[in-house]
């Protein structure tokens, strides 16, 4: 049983698209969070959702837009696809705290052509 | 607020020689320290982390780090690193709310 998973995997499309990538857990875990890596492998945290609720949404575009329907789940819709989105986008789970540590998910590496 | 430093984007070691890998943190708060390590096209997998209590935590695989607070450092490190081992390794923060900061990761290549 995969702890965090995220679908799909891959994903390539054309500038100006919109795509959304999805994200399960079944840990249990109250909080959830989507992460950016970029190709320098440097990861940056875009939003995080508590029980539903969001609790962090950093400086992020407002073309990437999170919806939780409930607390397994947490995916991320992006609109107009750019260019500079290419990266790759991990989702990943905490109890209550983040002091406990995340579990990530695999990844979904998007290209955007 | 949180930061992180890892002082060395790549280190080569021989296979079977210890490594250290450096992480400086900042912060004005406490300070909950991980470090997780990434394979290649995988997703980052916890390898340790320290609250409180002993300075020296061990973690997965044969790693171990050592909370030091006055040099606010949090170094990793194995005594004798595996081919296997060859992956980024990123060093983490938490003031104690919701988000952890990473580094910008090591990356560790081990030579035959």
């Amino acid at each position: 049983d995969t702890a965090v998973s995220q679908t799909p995997k891959y994903l390539v499309t054309q500038m100006g698209n919109d795509k959304s990538i999805k994200c399960e857990q079944n840990l249990g875990h109250d909080t959830m969070y989507w992460y950016k890596q970029d190709s320098k492998k440097f990861l940056k945290i875009m939003f995080s959702y508590n029980n539903k609720e969001l609790i962090i949404n950093e400086t992020v575009p407002n073309r990437f837009s999170p919806k939780s329907p409930d607390k397994a789940h947490l995916n991320l819709h992006i609109n107009s696809l750019e260019l500079g989105d290419s990266a790759v986008y991990f989702c990943a789970s905490s109890p209550a705290l983040s002091v406990h540590g995340y579990t990530f998910g695999s990844g979904t590496r998007l290209t955007v052509v | 607020a949180q930061s992180v430093t890892q002082l060395d984007s790549q280190v080569p070691v021989f296979e079977e020689a210890p490594v250290e890998l450096r992480c400086n943190y900042s912060s004005s708060v406490s300070v909950y320290l991980f470090w997780y390590v990434q394979y290649p096209n995988q997703g980052l997998q916890l390898l340790l982390k320290y609250l409180s209590g002993s300075t020296l935590v061990k973690g997965i695989n044969g790693f171990e780090a050592e909370f030091n607070k006055s040099q606010t450092s949090f170094h990793l490190r194995k005594p004798s690193v595996h081919i296997s081992d060859t992956a980024e390794y990123f060093c983490a923060v938490s003031g104690g709310d919701d988000k952890i900061i990473f580094g910008k990761g090591t990356r560790l290549h081990i030579l035959p």
